[in-house]
């Protein structure tokens, strides 16, 4: 079974510029989560789907970022423009829908984003 | 809120001894606790999870976690540590409060194991 995919790995891109990061969560998975680890920090919450409905979005720093997950499957999240503060690991992950949030989180492998 | 500490930066133990790696964490409710580890350029591998049950929870590659409500701690620990156990150790507690699921973080702690 393919686990949690996030393309691209890497990207380095100027102040200002646009950048979309894509995941593409476990099969059959409804949640859908970002993360972001600012270097030597912790790894924060961005925000969660299920299925294509944002349940919680409460960590988006601001609105420069847009996340969207049409049809339930595959997750963008948008950086527009990107700021020097923006650099960092962005984590993905998918879970199963079970009984009061017992599922563990599947992570990809990240992006790590550098803006310059 | 909730939060999660982990109080050492850095665990460096010889191969073959004892390690622990330690989490404590702060919620208001009964929380569920999780164990990932990163190794390196790779992504977050879960370890394992403390739901509810026995406070001694067994995971992956020979690691276990005592969750004590009293001390609100869930230390990470393996009898006997090896080289390859080397890396980024994340602990990360959630209270299900109905709408959301997320994970808080604590801010990792490197294990480095040394023949």
């Amino acid at each position: 079974e393919a686990g949690v995919t996030q393309f691209p790995s890497h990207s380095v891109i100027e102040k200002g510029q646009t950048v979309t990061l894509r995941c593409d969560p476990i099969s059959g998975h409804d949640n859908l989560y970002w993360y972001r680890r600012v270097m030597g920090k912790e790894i924060k919450f961005l925000l969660h789907f299920v299925k294509e409905s944002k349940q919680d979005e409460s960590g988006m720093p601001n609105n420069r970022f847009l996340a969207e997950r049409t049809g339930g499957t595959y997750s963008t999240l948008k950086v527009q423009p990107a700021e020097l503060e923006d650099s960092g690991v962005y984590f993905c992950a998918s879970s199963q829908v079970l009984q009061r949030g017992r599922a563990e989180a599947f992570f990809g492998q990240g992006t790590r984003l550098t803006v310059v | 809120a909730q939060s999660v500490a982990q109080p050492e930066d850095q665990v460096k133990v010889a191969e073959g001894n004892p390690l622990t790696v330690k989490c404590t964490y702060s919620v208001s409710g009964n929380p569920y606790l999780f164990w990932y580890v990163q190794y390196p350029n790779r992504g977050l591998q879960f370890l394992l999870k403390y739901i509810t049950g026995d406070n001694l929870v067994k995971g992956s590659y020979g690691f276990e976690a005592e969750f004590n409500k009293s001390q609100t701690s869930f230390h990470l620990k393996k009898p006997s540590a090896l080289v390859s156990d080397s890396a980024l150790y994340f602990c990360a507690v959630r209270v299900f409060t109905g709408g959301g699921n997320k994970l808080t973080f604590g801010t990792g702690t490197q294990l480095k194991v040394e023949l």
